[in-house]
């Protein structure tokens, strides 16, 4: 069965820092993987996404993420943080069993403070 | 293309009670999700449809809950005689469906939600 384990449900940073959401996954098969973002009361953003193709992805809003077999990872980061990226953010991986529907992790709350 | 839309945003219902959201997807998207969130949790898959047909069901969806997709285009959620443990957010998705022997990946895109809330 596939899964994914967010590591920290909530991180803070301050406005300009790094920001660093880690993402570890299982799959028996080579995975896709993605992040979304969600904010309050609104549905959730694709961010970026991996597909078997280049192993460090880049996404909107400055985000990139690399996927590193060896390691089972799939973290998500930013080299500056900014106000406006306030937000929950979530891992998933691609269900090969279910038509690509999405298994998600629990969701990391990214908070910035000024 | 105005994006997936849910209605409604928000409703309060009593237990027991019978409740059903619609999901209007994106026009040309085949594929429709339905996924459930409770608070402190990620998105939990539902179900799926492609076109018209129901072609997945999660072990989550229980005898009470039904889903449809007449001629393809929106989806409705009933749920029937509404507990507690119902309570939660209900998300809709579509995308394109990757054709036989095809291994691209379509992008889902989510609608806003419908917030359940069972008093």
């Amino acid at each position: 069965a596939q899964s994914v384990t967010q590591l920290g449900s909530h991180v803070s940073v301050s406005e300009g820092a790094l920001v660093l959401l880690r993402c570890n996954y299982s799959s028996s098969v080579p995975p896709y993987l993605f992040w979304y973002v969600q904010y309050p009361n609104q549905g959730l953003q694709l961010l970026l996404k991996y597909t078997s193709a280049a192993t460090l992805v880049k996404g909107i809003n400055g985000f990139e993420a690399e996927f590193k077999k060896s390691e089972t990872s799939f973290h998500l980061t930013k080299p500056s943080a900014h106000m406006s990226d306030a937000a929950e953010y979530f891992c998933a991986v691609r269900n090969n069993q279910a038509g690509t529907a999405l298994i998600f992790g629990k969701g990391t709350t990214l908070s910035v403070s000024s | 293309d105005t994006g997936v839309s849910q209605d409604p945003r928000h409703k309060i219902t009593k237990r027991g009670q019978n409740v059903t959201f619609r999901c209007d997807p994106i026009s040309e998207h085949n594929r429709l999700y339905w996924y459930r969130q409770t608070l402190g949790q990620g998105p939990e898959f539902l179900t799926y449809f492609q076109n018209e047909a129901q072609l997945e069901k999660s072990r989550l969806l229980s005898d009470r809950f039904s889903a449809e997709r007449p001629k393809g285009s929106f989806s409705t959620l009933e749920i029937q005689r509404t507990e507690q443990g119902d309570s939660a957010m209900y998300l809709c998705a579509s995308s394109l469906a990757s054709q036989p022997g095809q291994t691209k990946h379509y992008e889902q895109y989510f609608g806003p939600g419908t917030r359940l809330t069972v008093t």
